[in-house]
């Protein structure tokens, strides 16, 4: 069965320093993987997706992510954490069709 | 460039009263799923369709009931709602002619029930 888990529900940085948010998923063939971001009572907006060919991708905001296959993760970073990227993260996943399965998310904190 | 319209973005019914969500995908889009998403929780898939036939269900309530027009705009109907309905409802699309598995979320409902 599929599932995407997200290592840590919250994470808080200082205005200026790495993002790093964990995403692993498990799947029994290599999936679609996606970031959103979720801001308050906003819809989901789409960060980035790796679906084949380079693992780095890059996505808006200055994010992006690697797919790891070997690590079956999919962490998402940034080099330079910015006041307005405070919001939820949600990594997801899809096999190759119409469901795609979401991690629990991520409350991002950026401190002054 | 347009984005998925969600409507209405409020909504406010008392308990077993009835619902009506709307959702207009992007243009040329032709796949639409609904999803719940209860406080601090994450989107949880409800249903989908493709080219205005059910393609999927998830955690759907009996109580719910969706589908797809002509136009691709679909409607989720909730009937006997109850207090543990309220949520935020999102739906999303994407292009079945293209990467089906990019989904593009709407603004989404809140959905209040008292």
């Amino acid at each position: 069965a599929q599932s995407v888990t997200q290592l840590g529900s919250h994470v808080s940085v200082s205005e200026g320093a790495l993002v790093l948010l964990r995403c692993n998923y498990s799947s029994s063939v290599p999936p679609y993987l996606f970031w959103y971001v979720q801001y308050p009572n906003q819809g989901l907006q789409l960060l980035l997706k790796y679906t084949t060919g380079a693992t780095l991708v890059k996505g808006i905001n200055g994010f992006e992510a690697e797919f790891k296959k070997s690590e079956t993760s999919f962490h998402l970073t940034k080099p330079s954490a910015h006041m307005s990227d405070a919001a939820e993260y949600f990594c997801a996943a899809n096999t190759g069709g119409f469901k795609t399965i979401f991690g629990a998310g991520t409350r991002l904190f950026v401190k002054a | 460039a347009a984005g998925v319209i969600q409507s209405p973005r409020h909504l406010i019914k008392e308990k077993r009263e009835t619902a009506t969500l709307k959702c207009y995908p992007i243009p040329r889009h032709d796949t639409v799923y609904w999803y719940q998403q209860g406080p601090g929780q994450d989107p949880q898939f409800l249903i989908s369709f493709y080219e205005k036939m059910q393609s999927d269900k998830g955690s759907i309530p009996d109580r719910f009931s969706a589908q797809q027009f002509s136009d691709y705009h679909s409607e989720l109907n909730m009937s006997s709602l109850e207090l543990g309905d309220s949520a935020l409802y999102f739906c999303a699309s994407s292009w079945a002619g293209g990467e089906i598995e990019t989904q593009y979320f709407g603004p989404g409902t809140r959905l209040l029930v008292l």
